[in-house]
């Protein structure tokens, strides 16, 4: 089976700097994804790692140590519109293809930020 | 908008109704997934689709669900005599193949009285 974890929530103020982990068991991994979702909105992409090591996009970056099993999102210089729900993804292999399977979602975690 | 699009937005049924949703995806793109979600929960996976090929479906998924992609263009998700419990936000999602970023649609949100 599957499974994934992360922080529920998470609070920090504007410009500071805050990471979510996430540690995860799959039968089969292909890669970690990132996502961000605000109140009402649907999940919009932020990062994938299918290679260990770290990613930068802007203020935000990924990172994937295969070997342990973890990743974390990295979110530098915090803005108040920040403040969202984010979710790692694990993407498995799918059987009867042996290639890039499904993801399957974490519970989230909730960040605030406060002025 | 990301391009993928989802209707209704909004459904209200009554208990024991069948309902049936449309999602159409980006053009190109050969994978939609379909997912749903609770509050407070991260979006929960419930079958996904490559080109018309239904690939893989949720073990926890009742009976009742069933999807279907023609053609490989638009899809359907469709929940035969709803429960309250089916009550959810559905979401769509597709994506072009090896790459790992999904766009999602707005959802449709179903609840069930």
């Amino acid at each position: 089976g599957q499974s994934l974890e992360q922080p529920s929530e998470v609070t920090a103020v504007e410009g500071a700097i805050v990471q979510i982990n996430c540690t995860y068991q799959t039968s089969g991994f292909y890669g970690l994804s990132w996502y961000q979702q605000h109140d009402g909105g649907a999940p919009t992409f932020l990062s994938y790692n299918a290679l260990d090591g770290l990613e930068e996009t802007g203020r935000f970056s990924s990172f994937l140590s295969r070997s342990d099993s973890y990743g974390y999102l990295l979110l530098q210089e915090l803005q108040m519109k920040d403040s969202a729900s984010y979710f790692c993804a694990v993407r498995d292999r799918q059987v009867t293809t042996d290639s890039w399977g499904k993801f399957q979602f974490g519970a989230g975690t909730q960040v605030v930020v406060t002025p | 908008d990301t391009g993928v699009s989802q209707n209704p937005r909004h459904k209200i049924t009554k208990r024991g109704q069948n309902v049936t949703f449309r999602c159409d995806p980006i053009s190109e793109h050969n994978r939609l997934y379909w997912y749903r979600q609770t509050l407070g929960q991260g979006p929960e996976f419930l079958t996904y689709f490559q080109n018309e090929a239904q690939l893989e479906k949720s073990r926890l998924l009742s009976d009742r669900f069933s999807a279907e992609r023609p053609k490989g263009s638009f899809s359907t998700l469709e929940i035969q005599r709803t429960e309250q419990g089916d009550s959810a936000m559905y979401l769509c999602a597709s994506s072009l193949g090896a790459l790992g970023e999904q766009f999602f649609g707005p959802g449709t949100r179903l609840t069930v009285l």
